[in-house]
């Protein structure tokens, strides 16, 4: 069973700071990971994916992926009210024979940032 | 592009009812997953389809629900008959085919199904 754990939070940090979110998986295997974003109510949407180890920025956000430590992170900076959502982080795997791939999503991390 | 579309957006039924949820994938995309999620659950994977057919429907909680698409632009999921258990958001998402298609873009939902059985 592949699995993808993440804290539930909720996790409450101040206006301008920054928030980290954090993400580890089993398969050792794991060839791309995504961050999704999803507000109450809405759909997850795609904000971030990161393919190899070390970090990736756009804008704002800073994606982390440490392959040997099976760990992956997302670092929000100057958080903004707006970004209060529920993150998910996604992990794409597949079988030896490449018959068989999908995306395991974690349970989410809750982040509230205060104005 | 128009992205996932699912209808209804809201469903309210009663207890026996059966229900289906409709998902039109991005054209192109050939793989098609259904996903319900909870508050204690989370998001979960009930079934998903690779050009038209199932692949893994052990997501599928019991036989009252199914699932089909019968070409590349339609899928449904029916539950029959429906029980306030039931009652969450299910979301559909589409993807590339290909293992690089998916493993570069991911996937993209639908605005989600809220569904509330009573």
């Amino acid at each position: 069973q592949k699995e993808v754990e993440q804290n539930s939070g909720p996790l409450s940090v101040p206006e301008g700071a920054i928030a980290s979110l954090n993400c580890t998986y089993s398969d050792r295997g794991s060839q791309s990971f995504f961050w999704y974003r999803q507000y109450s109510g809405k759909s997850p949407e795609l904000i971030m994916s990161i393919y190899s180890n070390g970090d990736k920025e756009d804008g704002r956000f800073t994606a982390q992926l440490n392959k040997a430590s099976q760990y992956v992170s997302l670092l929000i900076r100057d958080s903004q009210p707006s970004d209060s959502a529920t993150y998910l982080c996604a992990v794409f795997h597949s079988n030896s024979g490449g018959s068989n791939y999908k995306l395991t999503f974690g349970k989410g991390t809750l982040l509230t940032v205060n104005p | 592009d128009a992205g996932v579309i699912q209808s209804p957006r809201h469903e309210v039924t009663e207890m026996g009812q059966e229900v289906t949820l409709r998902c039109k994938p991005i054209s192109g995309h050939n793989s098609l997953f259904w996903y319900r999620q909870t508050m204690m659950r989370g998001l979960e994977l009930l079934i998903y389809f690779n050009n038209n057919v199932p692949i893994d429907d052990s997501g599928m909680p019991e036989d009252r629900f199914s699932a089909k698409m019968p070409n590349a632009s339609f899928s449904t999921l029916k539950i029959q008959p429906s029980e306030p258990r039931d009652s969450a958001v299910y979301f559909c998402a589409s993807s590339p085919r290909s293992i690089t298609g998916m493993a570069n873009y991911g996937y993209t939902f639908g605005s989600g199904t809220r569904l509330t059985v009573v």
